[in-house]
């Protein structure tokens, strides 16, 4: 069964520094998201991501974070400056276009910044 | 802002009878709705869903059950499995499209 792959598993980095979460959507599908869940906190929307471009961004989503889809199949977060507040979990998921709505989700990417 | 909420943090109930987990919502645009489960150190899983025009969807042990007017909507599992231990969480959108909200979750624990 088709599945959305998130690399790293688990990324522990300086305060300050840049990071850079990967994922591989469902390859046939068109409309992608990030999510965060800090510990102990409910999954919040960061991004919608579809036809190259940005269609929804939340408030938490401020200027240093971005998103990419250098190629085909990957799809990148980037948090260029982190903060202690960023640790958290971080997923990817996709959706394939005229699907009824429900997103398919990665394992997670944990971040810890010290 | 807590647009979908999801006011009991745990429950526990046991295998074979029912589990009813509750999410209640305020954004009164919200016509689209989905339950997923999660379990530790995986990604949530979709589950089922439901749209405003319907007020019942059933798929096998589970039933999603929607009250527009009381924006409230219910997930019923029968019967409950140990393997359904889980956190459930709740999320709702302005139509299929758009980013989801998510609840805090539901821990369910199912003892034998």
């Amino acid at each position: 069964e088709p599945e959305v792959t998130q690399t790293p598993s688990h990324q522990v980095t300086q305060m300050g520094q840049e990071v850079i979460l990967r994922c591989v959507p469902i390859s046939n599908h068109l409309y992608f998201y990030w999510y965060r869940q800090i510990l102990g906190q409910k999954v919040e929307f960061l991004v919608s991501f579809y036809n190259n471009e940005i269609s929804e961004k939340s408030e938490i989503f401020d200027d240093q974070f971005s998103v990419e889809r250098p190629d085909g199949s990957n799809f990148t977060l980037k948090i260029r400056s982190t903060k202690l507040e960023d640790s958290a979990m971080y997923f990817c998921a996709s959706r394939r276009s005229g699907g009824t709505g429900e997103l398919f989700f990665g394992e997670g990417s944990r971040l810890t910044v010290l | 802002d807590q647009q979908v909420k999801q006011n009991s943090p745990s429950l526990s109930v046991q295998e074979g009878r029912i589990s009813i987990l509750n999410c209640d919502y305020t954004n009164s645009m919200f016509d689209y709705f989905l339950w997923y489960k999660k379990y530790p150190a995986e990604g949530p899983t979709f589950l089922i869903s439901i749209s405003s025009i319907k007020d019942k969807n059933e798929d096998g042990r589970f039933t999603v059950f929607l009250n527009k007017s009381a924006k409230h909507l219910s997930l019923h599992i029968v019967p409950s499995q140990p393997g359904d231990s889980a956190v459930y969480f709740c999320a709702a959108s302005p139509n299929s499209g758009y980013a989801l909200n998510f609840g805090k979750g539901t821990s369910l624990l199912v003892t034998p």
